[in-house]
């Protein structure tokens, strides 16, 4: 059974740092692109990130480029977010998500873990 | 980047109607198109992608069609299930981007 488990939110704030991880299990995690998308509360769906399988390629929504970084560690199965200067409007739910082959073009979203709530406040 | 517009953003029905929901692309995604499925608190579902085809495990009551920039997700006969919010994604281009999702409520 696939399962992606996020953890590393929490109240930050304005101007702060976060690190998201997401642990991966029931599939060859090295096989596939992973992504991250997150909900502000009471809103739609935003993408955020996205990630090739050997981490070669990468693409940020405009909203955080330059702010967050993705990056991944295939020898243990995990998917990271490194969130910097953070604002406000960067309060969400943030989910980790799998994609459906290696590449991160023209690929869709398969499995979504259950999210990790990152609140910015001062 | 392609915006993505649903209607109508709140559609109230009831079990056993055929409800049709509209996504549509400010230009063309080929069929480059997913549709999912969120219920409160819960992570969105894949029901569809590459706009037509219907992920494993989902019920046949969903379906969908469209290609270009029109695109709709069709339930035949609405269960106690399926009242949720639906979103639509294109992942033709980056920035990747959803509609602002379909509640579908209890008449």
């Amino acid at each position: 059974e696939v399962q992606l488990l996020e953890s590393g939110g929490g109240l930050v704030q304005p101007g702060g740092s976060l690190r998201l991880s997401c642990a991966a299990s029931g599939f060859t995690f090295s096989s596939y692109a992973m992504s991250w998308v997150r909900q502000a509360p009471g809103k739609g769906l935003e993408w955020v990130s996205a990630i090739s399988s050997n981490g070669g390629s990468t693409y940020y929504a405009d909203s955080v480029k330059g702010r967050f970084t993705i990056s991944r560690g295939n020898s243990k199965n995990t998917l990271f977010l490194q969130m910097n200067s953070l604002r406000a409007e960067d309060t969400a739910l943030y989910y980790c998500a799998r994609l459906v082959t290696t590449t991160v073009t023209k690929t869709n979203l398969d499995y979504w873990g259950q999210g990790n709530l990152v609140t910015v406040s001062s | 980047d392609i915006q993505m517009t649903q209607s109508p953003s709140t559609l109230s029905a009831s079990v056993g109607d055929r409800v049709t929901i509209t996504c549509r692309a400010s230009q063309s995604i080929s069929s480059w198109l997913a549709w999912y499925q969120q219920k409160p608190g819960k992570a969105p579902k894949l029901l569809i992608y590459k706009a037509s085809s219907l992920q494993s495990g989902v019920p046949s009551r969903f379906s969908a069609s469209g290609s270009g920039t029109e695109f709709t997700l069709t339930i035949s006969s609405l269960q106690p299930d399926d009242f949720a919010t639906y979103h639509c994604q294109q992942y033709d281009s980056y920035p990747w981007t959803f509609g602002q999702g379909t509640k579908v409520e209890i008449k």
